[in-house]
């Protein structure tokens, strides 16, 4: 089962910055915060990635609260083309285990003009 | 166009016949996935390859799946007897080794969607 929590909808204008949150009050230590988005007919894309820090990258920043219970993606300025279903996934550093990608239902986020 | 490359995008069959799926990975990946996403769910994970060795199976792979990595580069998954609830969409990533920060992100293809009469 997944180890995340999102909300299954939101909506965001066009040019405002999208924030979709995420829990995942139960992860351990050795485990990281991942994204990932699926745009239809489309595999799932890889966005960001991260333990504690916060992490910004081109497409994207997360934020992680201090008690790393729950993250925020943050997309700057979102456009038509962030239209997708967003993945938050909790995934183990290190072991075996770790190797599988356990998605849950994720968010349908729509960017209306 | 350097990312995973799978073949082909659409199948259609009847029930009871064979199917066969190719993964093309990232060229420098030697970790390579399967997945399995049906309407409206998220993918489910099905395998996973290192180089040649298969690593990991889900219980989701029946004894009707079979995939292999023959060179370690890419990957074939084949389905017998193809079923009704085998209908969905089959996606492949593949993904560097780990390093000493841990495991890498895994990069998908658009994956093949299956589809039984």
């Amino acid at each position: 089962d997944a180890k995340t929590t999102q909300p299954p909808s939101m909506d965001c204008a066009e040019g405002r910055a999208a924030n979709l949150p995420c829990n995942h009050s139960t992860i351990s230590g050795n485990e990281y915060v991942y994204w990932y988005r699926q745009i239809h007919s489309q595999g799932p894309q890889y966005i960001i990635h991260g333990l504690k820090n916060n992490e910004t990258n081109e497409m994207a920043s997360l934020i992680i609260t201090e008690d790393r219970k729950s993250s925020t993606l943050i997309l700057p300025h979102a456009t038509l083309r962030d239209t997708a279903v967003y993945y938050c996934i909790v995934r183990e550093g290190h072991g075996q285990g770790a190797q599988k990608l356990v998605f849950g239902q994720g968010t349908r986020l729509t960017i209306n003009p | 166009d350097t990312g995973v490359s799978q073949d082909p995008r659409h199948k259609i069959t009847k029930r009871g016949q064979n199917v066969t799926f190719r993964c093309d990975p990232i060229s420098e990946h030697n970790r390579l996935y399967w997945y399995r996403q049906t309407l409206g769910q998220g993918p489910e994970f099905l395998t996973y390859f290192q180089n040649e060795a298969q690593l990991e199976k889900s219980r989701l792979l029946s004894d009707r799946f079979s995939a292999e990595r023959p060179k370690g580069s890419f990957s074939t998954l084949e389905i017998q007897r193809t079923e009704q609830g085998d209908s969905a969409m089959y996606l492949c990533a593949s993904s560097h080794p780990p390093t000493t920060v841990g495991n890498q992100p895994q990069h998908f293809g658009d994956g093949t969607r299956l589809s039984i009469l």
